[in-house]
């Protein structure tokens, strides 16, 4: 079975700080990669997402992820952190007939003005 | 239309009760899904509905009944939960090659 690790589980910058949050993920076949961010409050909301091609993946809000299939993992990254960036962040992985969808663990973002 | 929405936003029901949560989109996706999230976890997918037919059981435990009455509505009954099924149940759809759309969920809370 597939499994998604985030390692940081909270991270804490200030304003205009660089972020990257690690998304490894364990499974041998095709997968479909994602990130999700939940604000204090709001629901899930799709930030980016990786099919095939260009492995740079840009996403809303300024966010993009990598996707290095050597090292199994998705990170996400934004050059310029904003106070209203705090939020929780959740990697995601679509196997199995592209309908199952396994989450991280999560990784909760505070942006200190 | 671009949205998942969820009714009703908080329910609070006993062991005992019979319930329903519902679950719509108009974006014409064909598959549509119920998830469970605990408090600072992420979400537990429950259920995968495909072309209105139920494509993935997650081992869920009977007293949660899906139900996918056309391809834009999505039922979950609910029938003598327990305290530990308190939870936020999110439901999404998503496009046959597309990330999921996710409602605002149903905040649930068993007494």
């Amino acid at each position: 079975a597939q499994s998604v690790s985030q390692h940081n589980h909270h991270v804490i910058l200030s304003e205009a700080a660089s972020l990257e949050l690690g998304c490894n993920y364990s499974y041998g076949g095709t997968v479909n990669l994602f990130w999700y961010v939940q604000y204090p409050g709001q629901h899930l909301q799709l930030l980016l997402k990786y099919f095939s091609g260009d492995p740079l993946v840009k996403g809303i809000k300024g966010f993009e992820a990598e996707f290095i299939k050597s090292k199994f993992s998705f990170n996400l990254r934004k050059p310029s952190v904003q106070w209203s960036d705090t939020a929780e962040y959740f990697c995601a992985v679509m196997t199995g007939g592209y309908q199952k969808v396994t989450f991280g663990t999560g990784t909760k973002l505070q942006v200190i003005p | 239309d671009t949205e998942v929405t969820q009714t009703p936003k908080h329910l609070v029901m006993g062991m005992t009760n019979k319930k329903s949560l519902k679950c719509e989109q108009h974006m014409g996706h064909r598959a549509m899904y119920w998830y469970k999230q605990k408090a600072k976890k992420p979400p537990e997918l429950m259920f995968v509905y495909s072309y209105e037919k139920l494509s993935i059981n997650e081992s869920v435990p009977s007293r949660f009944s899906p139900e996918c009455p056309n391809s834009s509505l999505l039922n979950l009954h609910l029938h003598a939960l327990q305290p530990e099924d308190s939870a936020l149940y999110l439901c999404a759809s998503s496009p046959a090659f597309g990330g999921y759309t996710f409602g605002s969920g149903t905040r649930l809370t068993v007494v």
